[in-house]
């Protein structure tokens, strides 16, 4: 499976700010998922995206899939201490890889 | 309720002993997968199954093995050949291994590993 390299591997806010994650990859991604796993938790499906060009949002998360499909970004508007935890992407069919993730943590 | 249950949920071995990790899934999913995970770091994949009697390497196979003899159950063995084993081990499920839009991941609540 192809790997998708995630930016920023941490990211330190004050609650109330905005956080942004991002998703790259060299070559055409036929689908991103994005996942979220709180501290000592495990993985928990969020979104998946395929359709070029794509903005999905759920609540307070925007989630965007770049034009060449070779992109992608989850915003979180306005953070909540309930946010916090690490933000995986993943590209694949059969052989499903994980990047390193965001870690976000929030200051109360 | 539908899902995957993953047993024992903390595991303290020797080091030298060989270990095996359940996982059991009720969902009906035809893919199974086993990660592993390391303080602050992502998911490395170790072995994945697409179907009954079938299963490829991931990334990180070596020192591991797995069986998937029943479309429910796919245990993964941690063998003395495995050089740093304490992790974190999850599980996921997946409706199927190859289509696009099929394989979103359901995962267990994972077995912490600690070698001694």
């Amino acid at each position: 499976g192809q790997q998708v390299m995630q930016i920023p591997q941490y990211q330190h806010v004050q609650e109330g700010e905005d956080f942004t994650t991002y998703c790259n990859s060299s070559t055409t991604l036929s689908n991103i998922q994005w996942y979220k796993q709180r501290p000592g938790g495990h993985p928990v499906f969020l979104i998946q995206l395929v359709k070029s060009g794509e903005v999905k949002k759920q609540k307070r998360l925007t989630f965007q899939f770049g034009e060449a499909k070779k992109n992608s970004s989850l915003h979180i508007t306005a953070t909540q201490t309930t946010d916090v935890g690490t933000y995986f992407c993943i590209q694949g069919a059969q052989k499903l890889v994980f990047g390193q993730g965001t870690r976000l943590t929030i200051n109360p | 309720d539908g899902g995957i249950t993953q047993s024992p949920k903390y595991l303290f071995r020797k080091e030298g002993q060989n270990v095996t990790l359940s996982c059991e899934q009720n969902l009906n999913h035809d893919a199974m997968y086993w990660y592993r995970q390391d303080p602050g770091q992502g998911l490395r994949l170790i072995y994945y199954s697409q179907i009954v009697n079938d299963f490829q390497k991931g990334d990180i196979a070596e020192g591991y093995s797995v069986s998937r003899e029943k479309k429910e159950s796919f245990p993964l063995t941690v063998t003395s050949a495995q050089k740093n084993p304490t992790a974190f081990y999850l599980c996921a499920s997946s409706i199927e291994g190859g289509r696009s839009g099929a394989n979103v991941l359901t995962f267990g609540a994972g077995s912490r590993l600690t070698v001694l």
